[in-house]
């Protein structure tokens, strides 16, 4: 069964610590990976996407990497902000049973505090 | 960058009236739309996939009839909700996917569809 698994579900840091979500995937075949930021009340912004020979990317302060021999991907956000409190969402895409399809994870929910 | 704009962005009506959500896509074409629903504090819930020139698809459990998608152009989907009741209230968000490149796929910003 195609899934995307992320963890943890929801996370509390302090402003200016860094901190590491996770996403495991077992969507197969593999397309790309992406990660979204949603505010609340608003649409998903993304933040970064991957094919599978790419091992990581950064946009600022967020720096996703990809394994895809295990099938996990992480977001790191070094030295958190206020505004960073929101939801991030992984999204894996592949194209099964002949048709592109996109499968979303959870989401964590991130809130930053001061 | 790009952009998909939705349309209206809040919207309240009265139980049994229909309501159509707008997605564009401003500056890339879309061969694929994408419709999600949204209730409080919960992730995204695909309801369907749209493509340009045919019949949506419908992810399980969601009414095609009551909630009528249409993708008439490579820049256009729209999402009918029709005899809309207060458990329709939601929070719709569209999706749409550049037919160029990696297939980079961009949100809207969500219509808050309220039913009295």
């Amino acid at each position: 069964k195609n899934q995307v698994e992320q963890s943890p579900q929801s996370l509390i840091i302090l402003e200016g610590k860094n901190c590491t979500l996770q996403c495991n995937y077992t969507v197969s075949p593999f397309s790309n990976l992406r990660w979204y930021k949603q505010d609340t009340g608003r649409g998903p912004v993304s933040l970064t996407i991957m094919t599978f020979s790419e091992n990581t990317k950064s946009n600022g302060r967020y720096t996703a990497t990809l394994d895809a021999d295990t099938k996990q991907s992480s977001l790191h956000i070094t030295a958190s902000q206020l505004s960073d409190s929101a939801s991030y969402i992984c999204v894996v895409s592949g194209w099964m049973d002949s048709s592109y399809k996109l499968i979303f994870g959870s989401g964590t929910r991130l809130l930053v505090r001061p | 960058g790009a952009v998909v704009s939705q349309h209206p962005s809040r919207v309240i009506c009265k139980s049994g009236t229909s309501v159509k959500i707008e997605c564009r896509s401003l500056d890339f074409q879309a061969t694929t739309m994408f419709w999600y629903r949204q209730f409080p504090k919960k992730s995204l819930m695909l309801m369907a996939t749209s493509n340009e020139g045919s019949k949506a698809t419908y992810e399980q459990g969601v009414e095609k009839d009551k909630f009528l998608i249409n993708h008439a152009s490579l820049t256009l989907s729209t999402l009918t909700v029709t005899s809309a009741h207060p458990e329709d209230s939601s929070f719709y968000i569209c999706s749409a996917r550049d037919r160029t490149g990696p297939g980079e796929l961009f949100f809207g910003e969500g219509s808050r569809l309220t039913v009295l």
